[in-house]
């Protein structure tokens, strides 16, 4: 099993629909989560940290799923804009140590 | 702040050169990463350093990869020599802590020839 996976898409929506991604990981210890959004030949950016409780910012939410390891967003109300690849991140050392490992992403396209 | 610097932004030599990569961490950050992107592998880590000292280099290919943080402002990934297999973005980010999100710079497209 990766360490970190993920569908990489692409997934092809029209605006104002739902779309949902989702990111498995292989350490049941892993402590931090986080999903970038990276434009075609731009850095990553971080879009938003996944909390246990989940995360929530405007259209967007990140859920934990730690019994069946893995992560999720959630896209509401997509925008052109929108279209990007999503890459999560987990720290595969557990707690607060080590680097994160991302996945391969999943790429959005938002049709009009 | 200025975020995270990285030079030059797009470097094309040939197969045997020397290649150095350059990047200035965000003030205050004590955890410098690089990472290299593929379409084949995605985005992989090759070494990263905390408080400017190397904690994991497990990452980097062979040794023709080095990397050095000689203050807390910078860091340098050199190859020696280049192959047409390093092509790739490589890309530096810095973090507070490895908890939290890093940063990452605009990042340097090699192209080995």
């Amino acid at each position: 099993r990766k360490e970190v996976e993920q569908d990489p898409g692409p997934f092809n929506v029209p605006e104002g629909a739902t779309v949902a991604f989702n990111c498995t990981y292989s350490n049941s210890a892993s402590q931090s989560f986080f999903w970038y959004r990276q434009d075609c030949r731009k850095e990553p950016k971080l879009l938003m940290s996944v909390y246990s409780s989940g995360n929530e910012d405007g259209r967007f939410t990140a859920q934990l799923n730690r019994a069946s390891q893995y992560i999720s967003l959630l896209i509401r109300d997509s925008k052109l804009s929108d279209s990007a690849t999503y890459l999560c991140a987990v720290n595969m050392k557990g707690g607060s140590q080590g680097n994160l490992i991302f996945g391969k992403g999943t790429k959005l396209s938002v049709k009009p | 702040d200025a975020g995270v610097i990285q030079s030059p932004r797009h470097e094309v030599t040939e197969m045997g050169q020397e290649v150095t990569l350059r990047c200035k961490p965000i003030s205050g950050h004590d955890y410098l990463f690089w990472y290299r992107q593929t379409m084949m592998r995605g985005l992989e880590l090759l070494i990263y350093f905390n408080n400017n000292v190397p904690i994991d280099d497990s990452g980097m290919p062979e040794d023709r990869f080095s990397a050095k943080m000689p203050n807390a402002s910078f860091s340098t990934l050199k190859i020696q020599p280049s192959e047409p297999r390093d092509s790739a973005v490589y890309f530096c980010a810095s973090s507070l802590k490895p908890g939290f999100g890093y940063t990452f710079g605009s990042g340097t497209r090699l192209t080995v020839v």
